[in-house]
């Protein structure tokens, strides 16, 4: 059972490329979602899917789209990446609905901008 | 709105110290809370989770009682080791839509022989 799945793991772009991030995930949840992570910043919620055909903003949407291909996948790009996304990005999955259900994460991937 | 404050660190004790790590929350509604744990080049785990008022959440040595008339979410453990080092995030979700996630921006542990 792999959970939540990132590809890449890393990844070094020049200012102005674009790229997507992959995730899947195999429990069947309904919710997932986008984070990126900052020094002193915590995560913060760049996307979220609830349920497989929607998609809303978080805390920090700008310069990136998301789509949900399907229940199991959840992408996130960047069309011109920038310096200021730099950062490790996660996606998360949760069975959505129900307050006390966790979230699981992948293991994150680590973007550099250049 | 939804926030989760936790204290600054980094937090560096002995091995078999006693560990706090202090957490308070501020919600709409009624959240369920919880403690995740990262290792180094890892994501998150979940350590622990509480989901109503009065509940202690409890996971390898770890605890954490959850708080309503202190709106806190502290976790503690009696004797700390070394491979406890890592990053602790206190966390909330609400019954919004898609159960959304509020996360506090981690406190860093590191736990010497």
């Amino acid at each position: 059972n792999a959970g939540v799945t990132q590809t890449p793991k890393f990844q070094v772009l020049k200012t102005g490329q674009s790229m997507t991030l992959q995730c899947a995930q195999d429990m069947n949840h309904n919710s997932m979602y986008w984070y990126r992570q900052d020094p002193g910043m915590g995560l913060r919620l760049i996307y979220y899917s609830a349920s497989e055909g929607t998609t809303d903003k978080g805390e920090v949407p700008n310069g990136y789209n998301v789509s949900r291909l399907n229940k199991r996948e959840f992408s996130l790009r960047l069309e011109s990446a920038a310096p200021s996304q730099t950062s490790v990005y996660f996606c998360a999955s949760s069975d959505g609905g129900h307050r006390y259900t966790e979230a699981f994460f992948g293991q994150g991937t680590r973007l550099t901008v250049v | 709105g939804n926030s989760v404050t936790q204290m600054e660190g980094p937090v560096t004790l002995s091995e078999e110290a006693f560990l706090t790590i202090n957490c308070t929350y501020t919600a709409t509604g009624y959240p369920s809370l919880f403690w995740y744990v990262q290792y180094p080049g890892e994501g998150l785990q979940l350590l622990l989770k509480a989901t109503k008022a009065d509940d202690k959440g409890s996971n390898k040595g770890f605890e954490a009682t959850y708080r309503k008339e202190t709106t806190s979410f502290h976790l503690e453990k009696g004797s700390v080791q070394v491979s406890d080092s890592a990053v602790y995030f206190c966390a909330l979700s609400t019954s919004t839509t898609g159960n959304q996630f509020y996360f506090g921006t981690g406190t860093s542990l590191t736990v010497i022989p």
